[in-house]
């Protein structure tokens, strides 16, 4: 069974600070990995998309990749009250699927 | 990225009834699929909507009750039939586009009273 792990939180973080999340992943095949954001009553908004080991950064976002260690992790840097959301880490599969965590709900205290 | 309607956005239902959900996509998308997302939870995957031939389901999900058409590449529906107040949830539809990206449709929330 392929599994994403994600803790699921609240994670509280004091604004302008960085919040981290991290996602665990079990099949080692996986070649694509996703940061999807879900604020309370909408649908989830895919933030970002890496495919190679190391840190790809868009804007305040960094994801970063360790295909060895298995595990995918987002930085929010100066969070906003604004990003106080769920976000849920996302692995294709080999048949065109992408298999989500639950999700980590953010908390930015103003 | 991928503009994504689904209708309705909303809806109360009573048990025993059935509700159709459309979805629609701007442009031709190979592969759409349609999650389940009750309250809290994260998303379930109910079926591959395949155009040209049936839907492809997971476990747990049978076409009798979840009904799925996909007449072209840029429209598909999902039926949820005989309801009950389990089957209360959002429903999304969601397309692959390149590099395995996903992008899902703002939703429709479904009340079965």
């Amino acid at each position: 069974q392929k599994e994403v792990e994600q803790n699921s939180g609240p994670l509280s973080v004091p604004e302008g600070a960085i919040a981290s999340l991290n996602c665990t992943y079990s099949d080692r095949g996986s070649q694509s990995f996703f940061w999807y954001r879900q604020y309370s009553g909408k649908s989830p908004e895919l933030i970002m998309s890496i495919y190679s080991n190391g840190d790809k950064e868009d804007g305040r976002f960094t994801a970063q990749l360790n295909k060895a260690s298995q595990y995918v992790s987002l930085l929010i840097r100066d969070s906003q009250p604004s990003d106080s959301a769920t976000y849920l880490c996302a692995v294709n599969s080999p048949d065109d699927k992408i298999i989500f965590g639950k999700g980590t709900r953010l908390h930015i205290l103003p | 990225s991928a503009v994504i309607s689904q209708k309705p956005s909303r809806d109360i239902c009573q048990r025993g009834t059935s509700l159709t959900i459309q979805c629609q996509v701007d442009s031709q998308v190979t592969m759409m699929f349609w999650y389940r997302q009750q309250p809290g939870q994260s998303l379930t995957l109910i079926a591959t909507a395949n155009q040209g031939s049936e839907a492809t389901y997971e476990s747990g999900f049978v076409i009798d009750k979840f009904p799925i058409s996909r007449p072209n590449l840029t429209f598909s529906t999902l039926t949820v039939s005989n309801m009950s107040p389990e089957d209360s949830s959002i429903y999304l539809c969601s397309v692959l586009r390149a590099s395995y990206e996903q992008y899902f449709g703002p939703g429709t929330r479904l009340t079965v009273t």
